[in-house]
């Protein structure tokens, strides 16, 4: 069974864009949440999407959303990017929300901002 | 809201000697907790959870850990390190908030021949 898949690996922006990051949970699980890792502020929770709804969301700005597709594939969207928003963005799949024991995290998408 | 603490940033050991990685929670109750581990280059996979019952766990890679109410501590052990267990390890406890977990900042492990 493969994992989870995120797509870019690697992305580099300037200042003021958007960018769109892509996540596949692996198959079966419904579940998709959303993590930024930075070396100042560690792992933190961005959002959870379940049968396409938004669930729970953590403590960033509007500048930070997602969505979830009837396949369960999930984007994020980070518009007017800031220098800050450089990080490795990790998407991890489960079978359904709040079972966080049964979580499989893929590889990351590492965003770089200039 | 619940929390973790890993108070070693770094931490060095020699391959073959023995390792314990340090983590405490703060929460009333009993709470869910795991260790995760990050190599380089890669996403975190799951070592081993603690939710009730027997306080000492086993994990995979031979990884194990004891919970220890008294100490409100998750410590992370095993006998005899091996150069591949070089990576970044992460304590981490659900928050009943929101059912998401919550990572400690984490401990770099360097393994020395």
């Amino acid at each position: 069974k493969a994992g989870v898949t995120q797509t870019p690996r690697y992305l580099i922006k300037t200042r003021g864009q958007q960018v769109t990051l892509s996540c596949s949970p692996i198959s079966g699980h419904r579940s998709v949440s959303w993590y930024q890792q930075t070396p100042g502020q560690g792992l933190q929770f961005l959002f959870e999407y379940f049968s396409e709804t938004q669930r729970n969301k953590g403590n960033f700005p509007g500048r930070f959303s997602g969505r979830q597709f009837s396949n369960s594939r999930s984007e994020m969207n980070v518009s007017t990017l800031e220098l800050g928003d450089s990080a490795l963005y990790l998407c991890a799949s489960s079978l359904a929300p709040g079972q966080s024991d049964t979580q499989y995290f893929g590889p990351g998408t590492r965003l770089t901002v200039l | 809201a619940q929390s973790v603490t890993q108070p070693d940033i770094h931490i060095t050991v020699s391959e073959g000697a023995s390792l314990e990685l340090r983590c405490n929670y703060s929460y009333g109750a009993t709470p869910y907790l795991f260790w995760y581990v990050q190599s380089p280059g890669q996403g975190l996979q799951l070592l081993l959870k603690y939710f009730s019952g027997d306080t000492l766990v086993q994990g995979i890679k031979g990884f194990e850990a004891e919970f220890k109410r008294s100490q409100s501590s998750f410590n992370l052990r095993k006998p005899s390190v091996h150069w591949s267990d070089a990576a970044e390890y992460f304590c981490a406890v659900v928050n009943f908030g929101n059912e998401k977990l919550t990572f400690g900042t984490g401990t770099r492990l360097t393994i020395i021949p």
